[in-house]
């Protein structure tokens, strides 16, 4: 079956640590995604990309990295300088072009100390 | 720029009721409007999905929702509500050429009571 993975579940991290989320799919997407959600806020997004190596930042990107070294996956880094890290972070992709049509990965929590 | 309003935060309904929940969006041209449904630590599943045609849109799950131009809405209605229906459920506009990352809504959370 195609679809979206996300892992871990939950991950807990000391602050100041830097920690990655892992994203996978095998729905064939050019485009992927890093949303995250806070209670009453909807879902942000992090970071996109709409092609292989080329990735560009959402609405509130600082204290993030991502990579998109191959179609299938896109992990998302936390790093220290995140000053608020903990929260659901949702992992998406799309057909791209004029779709906008998004897949849901299950998310992962991340809980820092 | 579009953007999408869900003036609800929270709607209480009781189990067998009907419900409705409304979503208000603003983009110049023909939208792509969608709803999502999300349950408690989970990623969003989609309800269903307006790109054009027939105004009255139906979703799996019971769930429908009706495009309004004139009202720039599309709100989902369901005729009898189950109690697994209790979830969080987000409206999402996309624009019709050029970005094609939609826009969600703060979204509704839907209680049901037995």
């Amino acid at each position: 079956d195609g679809g979206i993975t996300q892992s871990p579940k939950y991950l807990f991290r000391k602050e100041g640590q830097n920690v990655t989320l892992s994203c996978e799919q095998n729905l064939n997407h050019d485009a992927m995604y890093w949303y995250r959600q806070d209670p009453g806020q909807g879902l942000r997004l992090i970071y996109y990309s709409q092609i292989v190596n080329d990735f560009q930042k959402g609405d509130i990107a600082e204290g993030y990295s991502v990579s998109r070294e191959k179609k299938e996956s896109f992990p998302l880094t936390v790093t220290s300088a995140q000053k608020n890290p903990t929260a659901f972070y949702l992992c998406a992709s799309s057909i791209g072009e004029d779709s906008n049509e998004q897949f849901f990965g299950p998310g992962t929590r991340l809980t820092v100390l | 720029a579009q953007s999408v309003t869900q003036p609800d935060i929270h709607i209480t309904v009781s189990e067998g009721a009907s419900l409705e929940l409304r979503c208000n969006y603003s983009y110049g041209a023909t939208p792509y409007l969608f709803w999502y449904v999300q349950s408690p630590g989970q990623g969003l599943q989609l309800l269903l999905k307006y790109f054009s045609g027939d105004t009255l849109v139906q979703g799996i799950k019971g769930f429908e929702a009706e495009f309004k131009r004139s009202q720039s809405s599309f709100n989902l209605r369901k005729p009898s509500v189950h109690w697994s229906d209790a979830a969080e459920y987000f409206c999402a506009v996309g624009a019709s050429g050029g970005s094609y990352i939609p826009t969600f809504g703060r979204g509704t959370s839907l209680i049901v009571h037995p």
